[in-house]
This record gives structure tokens, C-alpha cells and sequence, in this order.
């Protein structure tokens, strides 16, 4: 089945310093990739996303490059800051579903606490 | 505002009450997708609906879980005799069409089952 690998936390940065949270993933094909940002007593939100091998997401200074050869999805950004600690779930949606719709699969979650 | 909604935000209840969650989507997104984050589980699909029908609901944990939409709009998540492992953060989540891969999340209902 469809899987989703994703670094544990938490993870504690002092601001400005550079991120990264990997992320694999299993699945058939070429699935969508994507990131999801939960910030503290608020739903999760889109962050990035890449629907193709080889697609760069981009938003807020995020970025993360869909590489099919490594199945990978990591999020990385050159200098964090405070307003940037939350929980950051990498997910997929399957190349093809059967019943309809697009269902994300998630990882666990990685918790970014970030320092001044 | 124009986001999704749910109610309510939190839920306290017994063992073995019933209980249900109300997610009232963005106005005209046919899709409508439940999920469920537990500490146990982490964030896990429930089930779809495409209108007013489910044509997936195959991460339903059990029959004591049901789920109805109607009008092609708010959608009811129904748990029957609750018990404790039932206790998560219930999430809904709507996107403008079935083919359309972003989906636009509620902020959840916390349920706790004592």
C-alpha cells in the first residue's frame, strides 16, 4: 500500500539556522506530493506541493524537490524563524484511486520548535 | 469567513454515548473528506464523499462509524457507542471538485471519550 516516511521530532533550531525534514515515500507511479503546516490550536494548511518527478514546491521560503529516483520529498529552508515552529506532515495522493476523490496519506508529523 | 467549519470544537463524553461531528464545507466544493488524528495513528482518512454519495469509505474503523452529507454541502460524522480509542482530533477537509488536489481543512473537533 501507499506510505508516507517522514523524520521524527521534535526538532529544535535557533532562528536563522538552515532546515531540513525528510521525507519518503511509497506508492505506484507518480503520486502528488505535498507538505502540510499545523500551527499551534490552528487546521492543518497547504504549505507546497509537486504533482511530477523532478517539480519544485515552493511557498514562505519553503521549498521541497519531488525526486522519483529516491521517492523522496524534502522540505527544507535556508534561515527559520520563530513564527515558524508547528507540525509539518508530508502526504501523498495516489497517481490512481480507485472509488473516486483524492485521499491524502500522511506521515506522523514532524514538530519544529524553533529558538531565538 | 469562507473557510471549512466544524462543530463543535471540542467534545467531552461517556463511554457508550453516541455523539456527532458537523463539518460545514466551503461553499461550492463538491468533495468533502473526513480524517482522523490520533496519537496512536496519526492523521488517517475516514471517508469521501462526491456530492451527496461516499464513494469511498473504506477508512471507516468500524460499523460504529457512519457518515452522511446532505444537500451537497454539510456533512455529519456519526460515532456510535463511543469508546476511549475513539478519542482524536477529527478533521474535515473539502476541495472544489474530485479531481482537484488541494484540499482546505476545518480545525478539527477534539473528542475525548472517559
Amino acid at each position: 500500500g501507499n506510505s508516507v516516511t517522514q523524520m521524527e521530532g521534535p526538532v529544535t533550531l535557533s532562528e536563522e539556522a538552515f532546515l531540513t525534514i525528510n521525507c519518503t515515500y511509497t506508492a505506484t507511479g507518480y503520486p502528488s506530493l505535498f507538505w502540510y503546516v499545523q500551527y499551534p490550536g490552528e487546521g492543518l494548511q497547504l504549505l507546497l506541493k509537486a504533482t511530477k518527478a523532478d517539480d519544485k514546491g515552493s511557498n514562505k521560503g519553503f521549498e521541497a524537490t519531488y525526486r522519483k529516483e529516491t521517492t523522496s520529498f524534502h522540505l527544507e529552508k535556508g534561515s527559520v524563524q520563530v513564527s515558524d515552529s508547528a507540525v509539518y506532515f508530508c502526504a501523498l495522493i495516489p497517481e490512481r484511486l480507485t472509488g473516486g476523490g483524492n485521499k491524502l496519506t500522511f506521515g506522523t508529523g514532524t514538530q519544529l520548535k524553533v529558538e531565538l | 469567513g469562507a473557510g471549512v467549519s466544524q462543530s463543535p470544537s471540542n467534545k467531552v463524553t461517556e463511554k457508550g454515548k453516541d455523539v456527532e461531528l458537523r463539518c460545514d464545507p466551503i461553499s461550492g466544493h463538491t468533495a468533502l473528506y473526513w480524517y482522523r488524528q490520533s496519537l496512536g495513528q496519526g492523521l488517517e482518512f475516514l471517508i469521501y464523499f462526491q456530492g451527496n454519495s461516499a464513494p469511498d469509505k473504506s477508512g471507516l474503523p468500524s460499523d460504529r462509524f457512519s457518515a452522511e452529507r446532505t444537500g451537497g454541502s454539510v456533512s455529519t460524522l456519526t460515532i456510535q457507542r463511543t469508546q476511549q480509542e475513539d478519542s482524536a482530533v477529527y478533521l474535515c477537509a473539502s476541495s472544489l471538485d474530485p479531481g482537484d488536489k488541494e484540499q482546505f481543512f476545518g480545525p478539527g473537533t477534539r473528542l475525548t471519550v472517559l
